[in-house]
């Protein structure tokens, strides 16, 4: 059974900073999605990750994904205040197409 | 391209009462669709799958009768709510995968605005 777990579960940064987020996966996902959430809104797809060494990037924002280590991350260059929201991470279970969403990580960008 | 909708946005009702919520493909046909939960600062939980033409699959522990899902349509997807009462508070969330997506594809699903309801 897929189980996917991100950190840091919140995360606190000063304008300017870089960080990474984290998502590990526990079994083959055939593909690994990112996505953002502002409050009180739905899903915003950011990346989708196909392959092993797959790295996409928007803006600020690069996601790559590690199948081998079953693992993926999210890295943001130069964090602004808009970045701030949750951003979550998703599995996909193989021949169901069901997404197995990563806990969230709570970014707060600091002006 | 690629929109889902959902009807209604918010909805407040009394306890006892039933609450229907509508997933749309608006631009796509959708045979799967997904229906979502989500408490306050958690993530999103899967509640069941919706298939075009035939029963849901739930996930475990949702109640089948509880929360009744209906697919009658390549577009549309229904969530009813029955017997509300304050625990089935919550964000309600769907999504639509896209039929004519193949193997090899991204097998992205398409996320509804959500719809927030709140049960006195």
């Amino acid at each position: 059974e897929l189980k996917v777990e991100q950190n840091p579960l919140f995360l606190s940064m000063q304008e300017g900073k870089n960080y990474t987020i984290y998502c590990n996966y526990s079994t083959t996902s055939d593909r690994l999605y990112w996505y953002r959430q502002d409050p009180g809104k739905s899903l915003e797809s950011l990346f989708v990750l196909l392959s092993n060494g797959a790295v996409k990037q928007e803006g600020r924002l690069m996601a790559s994904l590690d199948t081998k280590a079953r693992l993926s991350t999210l890295h943001i260059t130069a964090a602004v205040h808009d970045l701030s929201a949750t951003y979550f991470c998703a599995g996909i279970t193989s021949g169901t197409y069901k997404y197995i969403f990563g806990t969230g990580t709570r970014l707060k960008v600091l002006a | 391209g690629a929109v889902v909708s959902q009807h209604p946005s918010r909805v407040i009702c009394k306890s006892g009462t039933s609450v229907k919520i509508e997933c749309r493909s608006l631009d796509f046909q959708a045979t799967t669709m997904f229906w979502y939960r989500q408490f306050p600062k958690k993530s999103l939980m899967l509640m069941a799958t919706s298939n075009e033409g035939s029963k849901a699959t739930y996930e475990q522990g949702v109640e089948k009768d509880k929360f009744l899902i209906n697919h009658a349509s390549l577009t549309l997807s229904t969530l009813t709510v029955t017997s509300a009462h304050p625990e089935d508070s919550s964000f309600y969330i769907c999504s639509a995968r896209d039929s004519s997506q193949g193997q090899g594809s991204y097998n992205e699903q398409f996320f509804g605005p959500g719809t927030r309801l709140t049960v006195l």
